[in-house]
């Protein structure tokens, strides 16, 4: 079965400093793995997404994601997080062997940057 | 294109009423998903649809909520009787399988539910 965890409830970064939101997951197969970004009274926004080939992925607004097949990890990152870069952050995986019908997503991050 | 669509964008209605949410997915997409979103649980995944299909409704609470697609442009969800801990953020999003099974899903706004 898939899962995805997202073992923080909350990250708090100073504006100007690198920013990670941590996921890991679980899936008997290949994974999909995607981030998404939710700004208040909004629906989900994708962001990046990893299917194959480059461990590194990089997004939207200036966000990037590093796949660790060992360590079953997509942890999102910024280089400099901006106040405007506070919002909820899902991450979400599909099993890519099942025909990637169905996308489980983590309990959501709320990444709050402070000015 | 406009993206996913939904209506009404805020729904308040007293407990023992019926509920019809609408959603328009982006045209040419081939899966409509229906989630709900609270505070204690999260994002839930209700019930997909494929070409019009209802594939896994697993996640449908009970019987009073149930979803249709008559055609490839139109969904609703419908909670009757509306009781409330219905009370969440309904989200429709569709994705279309062209280029591979690994594309994103586009969300609507969502709707707004309030259950007095």
């Amino acid at each position: 079965a898939q899962s995805v965890a997202q073992p923080e409830d909350q990250v708090n970064v100073a504006e100007g400093n690198p920013l990670t939101v941590k996921c890991t997951y679980s899936v008997s197969g290949n994974p999909y793995l995607f981030w998404y970004v939710q700004y208040p009274n909004r629906g989900l926004q994708f962001l990046l997404k990893y299917i194959t080939g480059d461990n590194l992925v990089k997004g939207s607004y200036g966000f990037e994601a590093e796949f660790n097949k060992s360590q079953t990890s997509f942890h999102l990152k910024k280089p400099s997080a901006l106040v405007s870069d506070s919002a909820l952050y899902f991450c979400a995986v599909r099993d890519g062997n099942t025909g990637g019908f169905k996308t489980i997503f983590g309990a959501g991050t709320r990444l709050f940057v402070k000015a | 294109d406009a993206g996913v669509i939904q209506s009404p964008r805020h729904e308040v209605t007293e407990m023992g009423q019926e509920v019809t949410l609408r959603c328009k997915p982006i045209s040419g997409h081939d899966y409509l998903f229906w989630y709900r979103q609270t505070m204690m649980r999260g994002l839930e995944l209700l019930i997909y649809f494929n070409n019009n299909v209802p594939i896994d409704d697993s996640g449908m609470p009970e019987d009073r909520f149930s979803a249709k697609m008559p055609n490839a442009s139109f969904s609703t969800l419908k909670i009757q009787p509306s009781e409330p801990r219905d009370s969440a953020v309904y989200f429709c999003a569709s994705r279309t399988v062209a280029g591979g099974y690994y594309n994103e899903q586009f969300f609507g706004p969502g709707t707004r539910l309030t259950v007095l």
